[in-house]
Parts: structure tokens; sequence; C-alpha cells
């Protein structure tokens, strides 16, 4: 079983739909769980970081399930320039190096 | 945020020969670089950890002698493919770690990528 695992996608979507993704994560003693965007051919860059008691920031809605041990992010009004491959990453222990998931791939359309 | 650069961007070499990667954090000094790896449709693996000072830390299936790393300054971190073969055609991406975290609780920074090509 892979430590982090995503649903490739893709998911199509119209302009302003609401979209929802999840990242299931194996080891139970991770303790820091990010997402992250990824444009083609590009390096990630960091979306927003997940905290226990969720977060938002404008369209978009982190949270974290413990107990499950699953992570979701949701983007609400979705853009066209939302498109892109969408990575959930997780740190597990204290030598801060992320383990990433295989990444959904999102694709806005008009 | 934290600027961390990669060169070259994109590289083209013979089967056989050695290729550098360099990343630099270039406003902030970071102990700890992370070399990644990507190959087309897939996530970013992690390769090994590079600490300024010391040996690098390779994950598991990764070779330490044909993937050499050096960590020689806080700012700079190589990445050496030695006697590249084609299935080492991949993206190379390093991060840096910045302490005190970024605003948005980030942990790494990450380097643009380099694309490289072995014939």
């Amino acid at each position: 079983r892979k430590e982090v695992e995503q649903d490739p996608g893709p998911f199509n979507v119209p302009e302003g739909a609401t979209v929802a993704f999840n990242c299931t994560y194996s080891n139970s003693a991770s303790q820091s769980f990010f997402w992250y965007r990824q444009d083609c051919r590009k390096e990630p860059k960091l979306l927003m970081s997940v905290y226990s008691s969720g977060n938002e920031d404008g369209r978009f809605t982190a949270q974290l399930n413990r107990a499950s041990q699953y992570i979701s992010l949701l983007i609400r009004d979705s853009k066209l320039s939302d498109s892109a491959t969408y990575l959930c990453a997780v740190n597990a222990d204290s030598s801060y190096k992320l383990i990433f998931g295989s990444g959904t791939r999102l694709l806005v359309r008009p | 945020g934290a600027v961390v650069s990669q060169h070259p961007s994109r590289v083209i070499c013979k089967s056989g020969t050695s290729v550098k990667i360099e990343c630099r954090s270039l406003d902030f000094q970071a102990t700890t670089m992370f070399w990644y790896r990507q190959f087309p449709k897939q996530s970013l693996m992690l390769m090994a950890t590079s600490n300024e000072g010391s040996k690098a830390t390779y994950e598991q299936g990764v070779e330490k002698d044909k993937f050499l790393i050096n960590h020689a300054s806080l700012t700079l971190s190589t990445l050496t493919v030695t006697s590249a073969h084609p299935e080492d055609s991949s993206f190379y991406i390093c991060s840096a770690r910045k302490f005190p975290l970024g605003q948005g609780g980030e942990t790494q920074y990450f380097g643009p990528g380099t694309r490289l090509l072995v014939l």
C-alpha cells in the first residue's frame, strides 16, 4: 500500500462547479499535511497547509480527518485557471521530508 | 516567500556521461535540502535528504554511488547523476527547508526543476 494515495482523475468540471479531492495516508504518526498545485512541467507550489481544525483560503477549503487518515480539498466556483494537478503531501516525522501522493488532475472547461 | 534556484533548467547528454545539477537557496540558509525525481504522469519521489556538512541520506532503492549529493554550504547542494542512462531521464526537483517556517506553514521551498534527457 502506498503511503499517500490519491485518485488520479482527471476530474473534468465546468466553470463554477464545486469539486472535492481526497487523499489518504497510511502512517498514523503523520504530523503535517499540505496541498500543492503543480502545473504542467513546473515545480509544485504550496496551495495550503491543512490544519486539524480545517482551514479556508478564499475558494479553497482543506480538512483533516485523523481518525480516518485522510485530508480533503474543496474548490468552490472553479475557474479555468484552476486546471492543474493537485498533490497532497504528508510529513511523517521530524526529518521534514515530504511524501507526495500521485496527484489528482483537474480540468475546468468553459 | 523564499527563493530556490536550480541550474541548469534543462540538459541533454549522451549515455555514459555525468551531469551535475545545482540547487541554491537565494535568500535564506538551508541546512537541509531534498532531491526529488518525477517521471511523466507520476508524483514526486524523494530521492535523498541533503544535509550541510554531512553525508546525504538516501531513500530505499536509490543508488548513492550513482546519484552523488554534495551539500558543501548552507546555500548550495549539488546532485550529480553519474554514468547517466536513458532511464535516468526525468524531472529532477530540489527543495530547501527554511527555518523558521514560512507564513503558510510550509516547510520546504521548491526549485523550478531540471529536465534531464539522456540519449
